[in-house]
């Protein structure tokens, strides 16, 4: 079983959707998650960092924790072909260096 | 503030060649240093990773290796580059000494072996 699974996608939403991206994780030593976006031919970028469960939100985007269900979200409101990237989770654990990255899903958001 | 330089953008090698992609950060000391692959579509893969001069950690056993002769300096390299080397390679960097830190990636090295 993978630490992290992340469902590829594609995700084809209409521009103005409510996007709602999912990672899964089975180690519960896991208390710092990320969200990245990368686009085509580009390095990831980060978009949201949390620690411990919770909601963040950030303009547009909410990043969603549920430690209890190993369950990471990540909201996009009023979605934009200008969010159209691969986005991917990453979590870490306590005094750990390394983190540990979903496969990512990609997003199309259509005019 | 901090800035990740990453050279060549692209390249394409032969079967055989010897490779060295460089990364340096600006901004910043004694970073955590990370080397990624990502082959197309699939997510990335941590090659070595490195918490000060001359400390290098690998992750998988492979074709390539990994040096850090300078504090914001690390090298990606190889003796002789296999078609599987092939993929958008990753450096990144993280602030040491803080727990759960996140990591700041480069523009990528795409490389293509023929």
């Amino acid at each position: 079983q993978k630490e992290v699974e992340q469902d590829p996608g594609p995700l084809s939403v209409p521009e103005g959707a409510i996007v709602s991206l999912n990672c899964t994780y089975s180690n519960s030593a896991f208390q710092y998650f990320m969200w990245y976006r990368q686009y085509s031919r580009k390095g990831p970028e980060l978009l949201m960092y949390t620690y411990s469960s919770g909601n963040k939100e950030d303009g547009r985007f909410t990043a969603q924790v549920d430690k209890s269900s190993k369950y990471i979200s990540l909201f996009i409101r009023d979605s934009q072909p200008s969010d159209s990237a691969t986005y991917l989770c990453a979590l870490n654990r306590k005094g750990y260096n390394k983190l540990i990255f979903g496969a990512g899903t990609r997003l199309a958001v259509h005019p | 503030s901090q800035t990740i330089h990453q050279w060549p953008a692209t390249l394409v090698q032969p079967v055989g060649s010897p490779l060295s992609l460089e990364c340096t950060v600006e901004g910043t000391s004694n970073p955590n240093l990370y080397w990624y692959r990502q082959a197309a579509g699939r997510g990335l893969q941590l090659l070595f990773y490195s918490v000060g001069i001359g400390q290098i950690s690998s992750e998988v056993p492979q074709n390539l290796s990994a040096s850090r002769p300078q504090d914001r300096q690390f090298i990606l390299s190889s003796k002789k580059l296999l078609l599987s080397d092939s993929g958008f390679y990753l450096c990144a960097w993280s602030v040491a000494g803080i727990t759960g830190s996140e990591q700041f990636f480069g523009p990528g090295t795409r490389l293509t072996v023929l």
